[in-house]
């Protein structure tokens, strides 16, 4: 089976920058996918790693060790709308359907 | 491009009745999924689909259905509804790596 563990709250400051860790195991890897989801609404796609290494995409970054089981999310210059919730989540094969998420950090933004 | 869409968008049922949830992609996407999600919670995969004709299931399939006729068409059926079917009900479809979201049924069985 597969588990991930990743904090359930985060607090940080406007213009801060904040790590959201996840560990994994899971019986057979394919890549690691972050999520972000705003109260209400439905979860969008933030990145992917595949490989071990950072993945950067504007203020987001995304790292993997496969080696660890272990990724983070990094999210700099934080604004108010990045409070939300963040999963990260698990493709165990090479079926783009079968994504197995964490149970999320609730981030929250403060002025 | 309407993306993913999922009707109805709020659902009351009683115990032990049965309806089908509906979703659309109009992606050409081959990848779907249904996933749940309760209160404080992540999302939990039901079922999922690599293709027409192929369905597979997720951690938590039971009482639950799907086929998968068409590339366009993922339907979940709840064969009688009980209360800890209460969720928010998430489709997706993927283009392998991203999982694009409809906007979710809102279910509620008393």
């Amino acid at each position: 089976g597969q588990s991930l563990e990743q904090p359930s709250e985060v607090t940080a400051v406007e213009g801060a920058i904040v790590q959201i860790n996840c560990t994994y195991q899971t019986s057979g890897f394919y890549g690691l996918s972050w999520y972000q989801q705003h109260d209400g609404g439905a979860p969008t796609f933030l990145s992917y790693n595949g490989l071990d290494g950072l993945e950067e995409t504007g203020r987001f970054s995304s790292f993997l060790s496969r080696s660890d089981s272990y990724g983070y999310l990094l999210l700099q210059e934080l604004q108010m709308k990045d409070s939300a919730s963040y999963f990260c989540a698990v493709m165990d094969s090479n079926q783009g359907g079968k994504l197995i998420f964490g149970q999320g950090t609730e981030l929250s933004v403060k002025p | 491009n309407a993306g993913v869409t999922q009707t109805p968008k709020f659902q009351v049922l009683k115990t032990g009745q049965s309806m089908t949830l509906q979703c659309a992609q109009d992606m050409n996407h081959e990848y779907m999924s249904w996933y749940r999600q309760d209160p404080g919670m992540g999302l939990r995969l039901i079922h999922y689909s690599v293709g027409a004709g192929i369905t597979d299931q997720g951690e938590v399939p039971n009482g639950y259905n799907v086929s998968r006729s068409t590339t366009e068409d993922f339907p979940l059926r709840l064969l009688s509804a009980a209360p800890s079917q209460t969720s928010v009900y998430f489709c997706a479809s993927s283009s392998m790596y991203e999982q694009y979201f409809g906007p979710g049924t809102r279910l509620t069985v008393t």
